[in-house]
């Protein structure tokens, strides 16, 4: 069965601070790895990376995968407020993109 | 783009009640997904639709849960009859796929609470 483990679970960091968020999974058949941001709605879609070491970019945030150890860190530098949310970290291992997501790691950023 | 449009965003309703949630993808996507978000769980995949076939119905918790896509603008997923333990945000997807994976775009939520 496919797993996805985030770690850590909670995090708490003053505005300004760089976060690092990791995700480990296990999968038979590996399509891609997804990053979403959850706020107080729906996920919204952040990196799609399907290459080792290939960093992906967007503004702030940044993530990469490694598919030797099975795992991929999502980085946000120079913390804000509005980045507190529940960052779900997904698996894509099959057809018709079946996704397997993580539990999530919740980040408070305080001013 | 109206993105993918979820109704009720709330329901309260009491155990043993019949609930019916509905969801209309994104025009031109073609997958369409059932997600349940609780804070033990966290979200999870229910079922998910290619071409309004379903493919994979291997999350769907029990007998009581069904879902049904008719045609490509719409979906149903009923729980009947209701549990407590069935309170949850149930979120609705679709994407469109092209043999790879695309992005898939979620919906506001429905927010169930049975009593």
């Amino acid at each position: 069965e496919d797993k996805v483990v985030q770690s850590p679970l909670s995090l708490v960091v003053h505005e300004g601070d760089t976060v690092t968020l990791n995700c480990s999974y296990e999968v038979t058949n590996f399509r891609s790895l997804l990053w979403y941001k959850q706020e107080k709605k729906a996920p919204t879609f952040l990196f799609m990376l399907t290459s080792s070491g290939i960093e992906k970019k967007s503004g702030r945030l940044s993530s990469i995968l490694d598919k030797k150890e099975l795992f991929s860190i999502l980085n946000i530098t120079a913390t804000q407020t509005g980045d507190s949310a529940v960052y779900l970290c997904a698996l894509d291992s099959g057809g018709y993109q079946k996704v397997t997501f993580g539990i999530g790691t919740k980040l408070q950023v305080i001013p | 783009d109206a993105g993918v449009i979820q109704s009720p965003r709330h329901e309260v309703t009491e155990m043993g009640q019949e609930v019916t949630l509905r969801c209309k993808p994104i025009s031109g996507h073609n997958s369409l997904f059932w997600y349940r978000q609780t804070m033990m769980r966290g979200l999870e995949l229910l079922i998910y639709f290619n071409n309004n076939v379903p493919i994979d119905d291997s999350g769907m918790p029990e007998d009581r849960f069904s879902a049904k896509m008719p045609n490509a603008s719409f979906s149903t997923l009923k729980i009947q009859p209701s549990e407590p333990r069935d309170s949850a945000v149930y979120f609705c997807a679709s994407s469109f796929t092209r043999g790879s994976t695309d992005t898939q775009y979620f919906g506001p939520g429905t927010r169930l609470t049975v009593l």
